[in-house]
């Protein structure tokens, strides 16, 4: 299984409707990353948190709000979706100052029509 | 300005080439680098960090130079496999990490 699980994976909806893509993992990581990914810019940080009680803004926050439920769970929702939020949007985790690596799940892929 | 600037490419260049990618990051208070691959449509994945003395694993080399903001990847003996994208990340002190947009290698037959 892997470590961090996104879902769905793949999902189509309508402009105006209201989505929430999930994320959990089983790192035991407190720093959970959600990061949007367009063709030619690259990945663009949406939200992050550093632990259940802690919510901050990324480069790209407006449209977007975040839940972190638990340690282990932290939820992107679009409330009325438009077509510019078509991406790949990439949950990530880390294990805490000077560890670098993220760990990433697959990717959700939505496309808003 | 982008956090982190890379040459999009492509790079296409034949198996057994050596191909070197530069990076430049404006936050001259970032604390660590690495280069992450990504290939198409799946996650990113951690290559390798960077350090300031330059580091190596297998044929990848990378180095970072903080005077001048710039970070490398140099490739040798490019194989068929290593053909991805190649994205520089930068960590900041805040524990926030800027991607660039990534540099697209195709290593040819």
């Amino acid at each position: 299984d892997a470590d961090v699980t996104q879902t769905p994976r793949n999902r189509i909806t309508k402009t105006g409707k209201r989505i929430m893509l999930e994320c959990s993992q089983t790192k035991g990581h407190d720093r959970m990353y959600w990061y949007r990914q367009d063709p030619g810019l690259g990945l663009r940080l949406i939200y992050y948190s550093f632990d259940v009680k802690d919510i901050n803004k990324g480069e790209i926050s407006d449209g977007y709000s975040v839940s972190r439920q638990a340690q282990a769970k932290f939820s992107l929702s679009l409330e009325s979706a438009i077509p510019n939020q078509t991406a790949l949007y990439f949950c990530a985790t880390s294990g805490g100052l000077n560890t670098g690596e993220l760990f990433f799940g697959e990717g959700s892929r939505l496309t808003v029509l | 300005r982008k956090e982190v600037e890379q040459d999009p490419g492509p790079f296409n260049v034949p198996e057994g080439a050596t191909v070197a990618f530069n990076c430049t990051y404006s936050n001259s208070a970032s604390q660590s680098f690495f280069w992450y691959r990504q290939d198409c449509r799946k996650e990113p994945k951690l290559l390798m960090s960077v350090y300031s003395s330059g580091n190596e694993d297998g044929r990848f080399t990378a180095q970072l130079n903080r005077a001048s903001q710039y970070i490398s990847l140099l490739i040798r003996d490019s194989k068929l496999s290593d053909s991805a994208t190649y994205l520089c990340v930068v960590n900041t002190n805040f524990n926030k990490f800027y991607f660039g947009s990534g540099t697209k290698l195709n290593v040819k037959p």
